[in-house]
Parts: C-alpha cells; structure tokens; sequence
C-alpha cells in the first residue's frame, strides 16, 4: 500500500490566479497521476507523471494549463494555472504499487475559483 | 474506447440488508478492475483489486465478481452498515495503458438505521 499527503486540502483562489498543489508519497514510486473530479461527476484523469520524463497528459489537457513537475520519485506538483470558476473541482493525486498495479488515492484538493 | 457505468446511480436500504452494485465495461481488454469508496469530500479509499485473470475477490463482508466475456463485475456487500454510507466507484485498469483507470460515475449508498 501507500500513503498520499497532498496540500493543500482546500483553497478559494481568484480568476487569473495560479495554484500549485503538491503530492507527497510515503515510498517510492515509479508512476504517478494526477486526477480531476468536476462537483457531482466522477473522476477524469489528467495526466501521468513518471519520475525523470515529461509528464503524459490526456485528451483536453495541456501542459500550458497543467503544468506538472516530478523531481523525484516521492513527490510531485500539479499547477493549475490562470485559473477559471470552471477549474472549480477537487483535484486528486495517485500512486500505481506492485506487480497488479493497484492505485491508492491522497485525500484531494478541493478548489473553488471565484 | 472504454466506457464504464454503474447501476445503480443511488440506493438507499435499510441496516442489516444485503446489497449489490452492479459494473459494466465495453471493452474486455483489461488488465484489473477495482472498486474504491468515496467519503463525501474526501477522497479514495480502495476496497478491491481484481486482476484480469480473477474471478472473484473478497475482504471481510465485501466480495466482488468480475466476467470479462460480458463486460460486468459486482461488488457485494453483506450486512450492510450505516458506516458503509458512501459513493461506490468502479474503475477499469487499461490494458497496455500502464494501468491507467477509466472510472465510473459511482453508486451513492445511504444505509438507514
């Protein structure tokens, strides 16, 4: 298993404003990913992060929006940039653990741009 | 591209019942399916892992099935709790993807005293 910190919990930010939130794990991992969750919907991956190579990003997401750094393999950072009331959501980090790729979840970061 | 739903969207029941939420997957190339339950506001806490090549999986009172041929797993929960009050996901690890979840929109579970 893994235990996932993330900061911060929550936030109230500005239209235009930028966040970055961080994501520390308690071992090693190789990958990790970054989850967004729009209020009332399920979970939407944002991209994934490997330590030592430029973060993946999926469909409808760019690295102009999302910029993400991985500078070792216990910690990374999700910014959210000139941020809009539409980025209001909880944005949720994950690490894969072992040979059946099991995914565990830090507890989130709730953001409600005003 | 995989496609993932749970049925139902909501269910509420009383204490003591035995309940099952139900998943449903388009694409039978997987390489694991697990089910996460979901606090309101918090985030996830993983209850099962089922492997592509598994059937079934269990922990304490909670069991769930997997049929990759027809695209469905289960989770069943026996003696249901007012604690076990939360939002079910189910989520579909891509095969050849690293793993990568496509997720459900989630059953919310209200178990009444």
């Amino acid at each position: 298993s893994a235990v996932i910190s993330q900061k911060p919990s929550r936030d109230i930010c500005q239209r235009g404003t930028s966040l970055t939130i961080q994501c520390q794990v308690d071992s090693q991992v190789t990958m990790m990913f970054w989850y967004r969750q729009q209020p009332g919907q399920s979970l939407t991956l944002i991209a994934t992060a490997n330590q030592g190579s430029e973060a993946t990003y999926e469909s409808g997401f760019v690295i102009d929006k999302f910029p993400i750094s991985r500078p070792n393999l216990t910690f990374s950072t999700l910014t959210v940039s000139n941020m809009s009331p539409e980025d209001s959501s909880i944005y949720l980090c994950s690490v894969r653990v072992g040979q059946y790729y099991e995914q565990y979840f830090g507890p989130g970061t709730r953001l409600t741009v005003t | 591209k995989q496609e993932v739903t749970q049925i139902p969207a909501a269910l509420s029941v009383p204490e003591g019942e035995n309940l099952v939420l139900n998943c449903s997957f388009t694409d039978s190339a997987i390489y694991n399916l697990q089910w996460f339950r979901q606090d309101p506001g918090k985030g996830l806490t993983s209850l099962l892992l089922i492997q592509s090549s598994q059937r079934e999986q269990t922990s304490g009172r909670l069991n769930a099935s997997l049929d990759k041929s027809s695209g469905r797993s289960t989770l069943y929960i026996a003696a249901s709790q007012p604690g076990d009050s939360a939002t079910y996901l189910c989520a579909v690890g891509l095969y050849n993807q690293g793993g990568k979840l496509i997720f459900g929109q989630g059953t919310e579970l209200s178990v009444k005293p």
